[in-house]
């Protein structure tokens, strides 16, 4: 079974531009979450779909960060305009049950904004 | 401020030696759990712990869990190269609350 992938792998963009990630979840699994890592820091919990719900969005730092889960399958993040400090892995997770059961995670999107 | 934090940072042994990490969190939780991570690769899941349970194994992994203290340890025997990695614990409260990672501790295994 295929597991948690994510696309691109690395994105090297300049201030100001928009990047489109992608995270295509374990078929079946109806949670998916992003999270993010900058500079070395801890990992931290963006949003949490249910199918294509927004279960908690409490973690999305600003309005230049959206999020969509069309259908339920796979999602984006859009980053638009971005800037320095965006720049960092976005890992994908995916989980059948909700409530911290085990999520299964993708290899992340390294971001670099320039 | 971080749910989880983990303790030490950094750590560096030799190939064979065991290694203990140890995470520390604020509030209540539901399970705690660790995760490990090559560089440059995804999260992998390494184990799961209730807030109930006390100890658990997984082939040479062993974790505690601690409420009381708000503690968990990783301790994995006998090292290989191999388990070079950073090693994160992460925490949840139950429902659809998210989880929450601590900083890591980067391990490093000495051939």
């Amino acid at each position: 079974e295929a597991g948690v992938t994510q696309f691109p792998s690395h994105s090297v963009i300049e201030k100001g531009q928009t990047v489109t990630l992608r995270c295509d979840p374990i078929s079946g699994h109806d949670n998916l979450y992003w999270y993010r890592r900058v500079m070395g820091k801890e990992i931290k919990f963006l949003l949490h779909f249910v199918k294509e719900s927004k279960q908690d969005e409490s973690g999305m730092p600003n309005n230049r960060f959206l999020a969509e889960r069309t259908g339920g399958t796979y999602s984006t993040l859009k980053v638009q305009p971005a800037e320095l400090e965006d720049s960092g892995v976005y890992f994908c997770a995916s989980s059948q049950f909700t409530g911290g059961r085990e999520q299964f995670f993708g290899p992340g999107t390294r971001l670099t904004v320039l | 401020s971080q749910q989880g934090e983990e303790d030490p940072q950094a750590l560096s042994i030799q190939e064979g030696e065991n290694a203990t990490m140890n995470c520390s969190y604020k509030t209540s939780i539901n399970n705690l759990q660790w995760y490990r991570q090559n560089s440059g690769r995804g999260l992998v899941h390494l184990i799961l712990i209730r807030s109930n349970e006390r100890e658990k194994h997984s082939g040479r992994l062993r974790v505690t869990l601690d409420t009381s203290k708000k503690s968990s340890s990783l301790l994995i025997t006998a090292s290989r190269a191999a388990d070079t990695a950073s090693y994160f614990c992460a925490t949840d409260t139950g429902g659809y609350q998210k989880v929450t990672f601590g900083t890591g501790t980067k391990l490093q295994v000495i051939p």
